[in-house]
C-alpha cells in the first residue's frame, strides 16, 4: 500500500499570510504524465471538499489563492492570503490505485 | 454540483447488518464511478470501497474484504454498501463520493454507523 505522510500536523498562521502543507508519498505518483494526487479541505462537521487534483489543478469554484504543487513522491498544498474561512483540516490523497490511501490531516488554525 | 445524499446509518451490534444508501436527486450518477469513504470519531479519512460507473470493478480495503459489499441499482439512482458481520472499529461517519475515475470530486453529507452493543 501507499502510506501517505503529511507536515506539519497542525499549522497556526496570522490572517493574511501564507500557509504551506507538505506530503508524501511512499512511492512515486506519477504515470502517463500526470500527477495522481488530490488535496482536500475539511471544515468542522461538513464532508470534505476537492481543492486540488492532479497535483496541480484547482477544482471547480476555489479560489487562486489555493495552488498545489510537486511531482512523484513530494507535493505542498499552498495557501496564500489566509482568510478566517480557510480554518480546516487539509487531507492529501493519492488515487494512483486501490487501496486509495490519504495523509494523517493537518489542523490549519488563525 | 452533485448533491450526494447518503442514508441508512443506525446504531447496531457487533455482528449484526446494515445497508447504507447514496442518490444524487435530480442527477444521474449511474454515468459516475461510486466510492464510500468512512471517517471515525475524531479521526482521518479512511477509503472503503469503490466500483465503475458499469457496477463492475468493486474494489475494497482489505479491513472490509468479505464483509462488505458496493452496489448500485441502476433503475433507482442509487448506491449501496451492505456492511455484514460489523466490528466496533466499523464506527464513522460514512461518505459517498462520485467521480470520472477513482478520484473523488463529489462528497455527499455522511450518514453515521455505531457499532455497539
Amino acid at each position: 500500500d501507499i502510506v501517505m505522510i503529511q507536515s506539519p500536523h497542525s499549522l497556526t498562521v496570522s490572517l493574511g499570510e501564507r500557509a504551506t502543507i507538505s506530503c508524501r508519498s511512499s512511492q512515486s505518483l506519477f504515470s502517463s504524465r500526470k500527477n495522481y494526487l488530490a488535496w482536500y479541505q475539511q471544515k468542522s462537521g461538513q464532508p470534505p471538499k476537492l481543492l486540488i487534483s492532479w497535483a496541480t489543478t484547482r477544482g471547480s469554484g476555489v479560489p487562486d489563492r489555493f495552488s498545489g504543487g510537486g511531482s512523484g513522491t513530494d507535493f505542498t498544498l499552498t495557501i496564500d492570503n489566509l482568510q478566517p474561512e480557510d480554518v480546516a483540516v487539509y487531507y492529501c490523497q493519492h488515487y494512483y490505485g486501490d487501496p486509495l490511501t490519504f495523509g494523517q490531516g493537518t489542523k490549519l488554525e488563525i | 454540483d452533485v448533491h450526494l445524499v447518503a442514508s441508512g446509518g443506525d446504531l447496531v451490534q457487533p455482528g449484526g447488518s446494515l445497508r447504507l444508501s447514496c442518490t444524487a436527486p435530480g442527477f444521474n450518477i449511474n454515468n459516475y464511478w461510486m466510492t464510500w469513504i468512512r471517517q471515525a470519531p475524531g479521526k482521518g479519512l479512511e477509503w472503503v470501497a469503490n466500483m465503475k460507473p458499469d457496477g463492475s470493478g468493486q474494489k475494497y480495503v482489505d479491513s472490509v474484504k468479505g464483509r462488505f459489499a458496493i452496489s448500485r441499482d441502476f433503475a433507482r439512482n442509487l448506491v449501496y454498501l451492505q456492511m455484514n458481520r460489523l466490528r466496533d472499529e466499523d464506527t464513522a461517519t460514512y461518505y459517498c463520493g462520485s467521480g470520472a475515475g477513482w478520484l473523488v470530486e463529489q462528497w455527499g453529507q455522511g450518514t453515521r454507523v455505531t457499532v455497539s452493543s
